[in-house]
């Protein structure tokens, strides 16, 4: 089965400064990766998603992913942060289909992300 | 224009007690999923339907049923609640069983079993 794993808890950043937030993954054959974003008593966002091709995705609000093959990792990045960009992201990955066709999707534990003024 | 609603967003109830969840979705999406969020954030599906049809059922105690009546309605009844039930639950939905569409979520029903 695939897996995600997301390494840091929590991660803390100064306004203005970029950001990382790390994901590596286990899966067989191509993976489709995914980033979301959860806000405060909110459901998650979708914020950019690796299906093919280039490996650097863009995506809302600023954000961007690099997927790198050899590493197995999908980390998501910002050139400058900014204080509303704190809040909960998951790294997730398409799960394999089923015997029926079916496949599910795969979430981190999630990584927050707070950054300082 | 809520694209995934769900009712009712808070949910206070007692050991033992028989609840319902409802979800609707307005995006013309053909699949749909439950999932639980724990108090640790860990996000796990429980459900997922494909125009009405149940393919995907985690590991969940079958005091868990969920039901679509048509492809933009999933609702979700829990008999018996317990303690360990508390949780946020997240309905979604997306365009395909197995595709590489991203998932639309609700906001979230917030159980708490007293």
């Amino acid at each position: 089965a695939q897996s995600v794993a997301q390494p840091e808890d929590q991660v803390n950043v100064a306004e203005g400064n970029p950001l990382t937030v790390k994901c590596t993954y286990s899966v067989s054959g191509n993976p489709y990766l995914f980033w979301y974003v959860q806000y405060p008593n909110r459901g998650l966002q979708f914020l950019l998603k690796y299906i093919t091709g280039d490996n650097l995705v863009k995506g809302s609000y600023g954000f961007e992913a690099e997927f790198n093959k050899s590493q197995t990792s999908f980390h998501l990045k910002k050139p400058s942060a900014l204080v509303s960009d704190s809040a909960l992201y998951f790294c997730a990955v398409r799960d394999l289909p089923g015997a029926g066709g079916a496949s599910k999707i795969i979430f981190g534990s999630g990584t927050r992300l707070s950054i300082r003024p | 224009d809520t694209a995934v609603s769900q009712t009712p967003k808070y949910l206070v109830t007692q050991m033992g007690n028989d609840k319902s969840i409802k979800c609707e979705q307005n995006l013309g999406h053909d699949t749909m999923y439950w999932y639980k969020q724990d108090s640790k954030k860990f996000l796990k599906i429980m459900f997922s339907y494909n125009n009405k049809e149940l393919i995907i059922n985690e590991t969940v105690p079958n005091r868990f049923s969920p039901k679509s009546p048509d492809k933009a309605h999933l609702n979700l009844h829990i008999n018996s609640l317990e303690l360990g039930d508390s949780a946020v639950y997240f309905c979604a939905s997306s365009q395909g069983a197995h595709s590489n569409q991203p998932q639309h979520f609700g906001d979230g029903t917030r159980l708490s079993i007293l």
